[in-house]
């Protein structure tokens, strides 16, 4: 079975600067899929990023970005530029990418506070 | 386009009472997946259906079932409500199997059971 991993319940930063979310998995399968999700106080988890496993290449997307080392079994996400909506829960979820296996399993979730 | 859609948003039930929970996934999406949030906790896996069949369960007793209509919505059950079911149910959907998008899971606004 896959585990995902959260170890920084709480995490702050000061709007404009940059923060890291940390998120380690383990599974013993060689292609999957890796998920940020933000889940803000309305509580509808919204897809910050996505991560295929057979890719090398890091994601961005805009302002986010991931360090997928997957010899580690690491997926770190990078906000850049923090700005107040991006307080949130965020989500590390993790995904096989064995045909019609849909299941998400996420880990605990980071509490992330933007300091104005 | 309408997103992910589930009502009821808030319920309150008794104990050993029975629950239905609803969702319509976007347009076109012909998968549909269920999960449960329990406060300060990551969502976690309880069903899948696909084309109106169950492809996944996640480790939930019996008295969680569910089942999706020809049109793709579907229903989550709870029968014999304990409070421990107290939690914000989620309900997610993606389009048919595209190696490239990753299947992108697109979720609901939940709905929130009490159970008293």
């Amino acid at each position: 079975a896959q585990t995902v991993t959260q170890s920084q319940p709480e995490m702050s930063v000061q709007e404009a600067e940059t923060v890291t979310l940390s998120c380690t998995y383990d599974t013993s399968e060689s292609d999957y899929y890796l998920f940020w999700y933000k889940q803000p106080p309305s509580r509808q988890m919204i897809l910050v990023i996505r991560q295929e496993a057979y890719k090398q290449q890091n994601a961005t997307e805009n302002r986010f970005s991931v360090n997928f080392q997957k010899a580690a079994k690491s997926f770190s996400l990078k906000i850049s530029d923090s700005q107040l909506g991006d307080a949130a829960m965020y989500f590390c979820a993790y995904r096989s990418a064995n045909f019609g296996n849909e299941k998400l399993t996420f880990g605990t979730g980071t509490r992330l506070t933007i300091i104005p | 386009d309408a997103g992910v859609t589930q009502s009821p948003t808030h319920l309150i039930k008794t104990r050993g009472q029975q629950v239905t929970l609803r969702c319509s996934p976007i347009s076109g999406h012909k998968s549909v997946s269920w999960y449960q949030q329990v406060l300060g906790q990551g969502p976690q896996f309880i069903f899948q259906y696909y084309e109106k069949e169950e492809r996944g369960r996640g480790n939930f007793p019996d008295r969680f079932s569910a089942r999706q209509f020809p049109n793709y919505s579907s229903e989550l059950n709870v029968n014999a409500l304990l409070l421990g079911d107290s939690a914000l149910y989620l309900c997610a959907s993606s389009l048919a199997w595209d190696r490239e998008s990753g299947n992108t899971i697109y979720f609901g606004e939940g709905s929130w059971l009490t159970v008293v």
